[in-house]
Parts: C-alpha cells; structure tokens; sequence
C-alpha cells in the first residue's frame, strides 16, 4: 500500500470547516483512499472513502486531486466532539488489513 | 454505535496467564478483523477470518491466536502474557473479505501486571 503523510497535529475553531490534508504520491491507480477517526481510545470510526472523484457523505466530504497524490478531509462545521486523530489510509484493491500511520490530531477549539 | 460488540471491556491478568477476547460482528458481516493497539506501535493488524476461515495474517505473535465460529463471532487468545502484550485490542468486522469499509467495535483493555 502507498505511504500517506499527514500533519502530526492542526487546531480549528469551532463551527468553521475543518481541512485536513493527507499526501500519498505513490499512489497507484487502483488503492482507494480512506479516512479513519478515533476519538480518545475508541474504536475507530469509518468517515468517507474514495477513489478518483470527490465524495461527499453526511460527515465530511473528501476532494482528491486529479493527479490522486493528495487529498484533503473537510468537517464542514467542527465540533467539540470531532476532536480526534484522523487517519488517512491508502488501500489496495484485495488488500484486507487497514494500515493506520500516525495521523493527524485534530483539536476543535472552543 | 457500529453496532460491533466485544467482551469484555476491561481485563487485568498477571504476566504467563491466558486469556480469551470476544467479538460480535456487526449482522450480516462475514469478515472479523483483529487490531492491537499499544503506546508505543501504534494500531497494528493482528489477524482476519472470513466465513469461519483465516483470510490474512498480519502481525500477529505465535502466542496469539483466533477463530471464527460458525456464528460468525470471534475469539483472540493470548497466552503467556507479557507485560509488553498490555494494550487495546480492537475487533472490527465488514461485510465482505476484501477492500470492504471496517467497523469497529469498542475495545478491549488489557492490563497484564
């Protein structure tokens, strides 16, 4: 699976829109993109996945670039509770297992 | 709630014991996968059955072990524990083998003192 990079940690005020970037330039043509959270020691949450196009679901949308080296998670309208380390993951057709990196700490202010 | 469920929520044991985690899929899902997730390594990918069969292995010690039943819930045993194998256990289940979205269950603690 490509290597992602994320920023180790953003703030964002509450109720503004929230955009985390992720960089995945190894990427090749059939590994989808999927973002994960975990909200202090939970279990991970599934947010949005996508391949080519931009998706949008009821939690965030996802715009990947169209060369797919990068893409970039928006939380339209942050709140207290996104707070979490958001992990972007990079997935490859057949391949079962999530590989989780580092991801990014994600600190809605008040 | 992903609507996975895993027993129990917390667990102290001391070090060379063994001890079974369980996991409920969520309805309809074929495929459990098991995460560790330690202080220092992060989450890591132990293990994954499909239908009653291991599908891929990932990390996953040779003291470890799981199995899927024919009701589809799933158990991890760990046995001679260490003090190393303290951490969170993660069950995650989809409806497919492969490339499929994951949820995940709540957890398991474990402390091994």
């Amino acid at each position: 699976d490509a290597k992602t990079t994320q920023p180790t940690s953003m703030d964002c005020a509450e109720g503004r829109a929230a955009n985390l970037p992720c960089n995945h330039s190894t990427i090749s043509g059939n590994e989808y993109v999927y973002w994960y959270r975990q909200i202090h020691s939970q279990g991970p949450q599934y947010i949005i996945h996508g391949l080519k196009n931009n998706e949008t679901n009821e939690m965030a949308s996802l715009i990947i670039t169209e060369d797919r080296k990068s893409s970039t998670l928006i939380l339209p309208h942050a709140t207290l509770r996104d707070t979490a380390v958001y992990y972007c993951i990079v997935l490859d057709t057949g391949r079962r297992a999530l590989t989780f990196g580092s991801g990014t700490r994600l600190q809605v202010q008040p | 709630d992903s609507g996975v469920t895993q027993t129990p929520k917390h667990l102290i044991t001391a070090t060379g014991q063994r001890v079974t985690l369980r996991c409920s899929p969520r309805s309809g899902d074929l495929s459990v996968y098991w995460y560790q997730q330690s202080l220092d390594q992060g989450l890591q990918f132990l293990i994954q059955y499909y239908n009653g069969e291991e599908r891929a292995k990932g990390n996953i010690l040779e003291r470890f072990s799981a199995q899927q039943f024919p009701d589809l819930h799933s158990e991890l045993n760990l046995s001679s524990l260490e003090l190393g194998d303290s951490a969170l256990y993660f069950c995650a289940s989809s409806v497919r083998a492969d490339q499929e979205t994951q949820y995940f269950g709540p957890g398991t603690r474990l402390l091994v003192l």
